[in-house]
């Protein structure tokens, strides 16, 4: 089975700070990741599909690369509202079609 | 809008099921997925499985076959998880999900998969 891992596990950064994620697959996935933000309290919402695709609302500074094993989630310039926990998901086809998520980065306003 | 409602919150016995119902608006039921991913305090995210509403096929993850089952009503556009043999590590916030699955360019059998529509979550608390 493929795992996923996130680095790091938490970050603190200024506000206006480039702020960027790393999600790792144990094999190649293409392209096939999403990304989600989990604000405190709240329910996941999700950013970006196909590693790159903005969901539509989410806010310009968020953008996603990579594809194959490493994957990066970038905030161009961090704001307060950022504050929150960000998972990256992968799915497996092979059926029945399996879903994984990463383990989580938490970034904080320093 | 669209929307998925998730029934209250639980508290159950250790050795019971529980029935957890999340019902769409706004949108066509059978035409997208409900996954169910659930979230232990202060923990991570984890998935649990997911349900065509059109056919009733399921997928499960591994770590909660013959545990869980996902069935739906499509007359009322409500799914249904139910999780048996509650221990007290099943105690978290249980999500619905709309997945979205689109096939790969050039492929039939590869997909992109995303959930883009959340319930609020059910809190199911197992103690003796």
């Amino acid at each position: 089975d493929i795992q996923m891992t996130q680095s790091p596990s938490s970050l603190s950064a200024s506000v206006g700070d480039r702020v960027t994620i790393t999600c790792r697959a144990s094999q190649g996935i293409s392209n096939y990741l999403a990304w989600y933000q989990q604000k405190p309290g709240k329910v996941p919402k999700l950013l970006i599909y196909a590693a790159s695709t903005l969901q539509s609302g989410v806010p310009s500074r968020f953008s996603g690369s990579g594809s194959g094993t490493d994957f990066t989630l970038t905030i161009s310039s961090l704001q307060p509202e950022d504050v929150a926990t960000y998972y990256c998901q992968k799915y497996n086809s092979a059926p029945p079609g399996r879903v994984t998520f990463g383990p989580g980065t938490k970034v904080d306003i320093k | 809008q669209v929307q998925l409602v998730q029934s209250g919150a639980e508290v159950k016995k250790p050795g019971a099921s529980v029935k957890v119902s999340c019902k769409a608006s706004g949108y066509t039921f059978t035409s997208y997925d409900i996954n169910w991913v659930r979230q232990a305090t202060g923990q991570g995210l984890e998935w649990m499985g997911w349900m065509n509403p059109n056919s009733g096929n399921t997928g499960y993850a591994q770590k909660f076959q013959g545990r869980v089952t996902m069935t739906r009503n499509t007359s009322i556009s409500t799914a249904y998880m139910e999780l048996s043999s509650l221990r007290s590590e099943d105690t978290a916030v249980y999500y619905c999900a709309r997945g979205v699955r689109i096939a790969a360019a050039g492929t039939a059998t590869t997909y992109y998969y995303y959930m883009d529509v959340w319930g609020k979550g059910t809190t199911v608390t197992v103690s003796s």
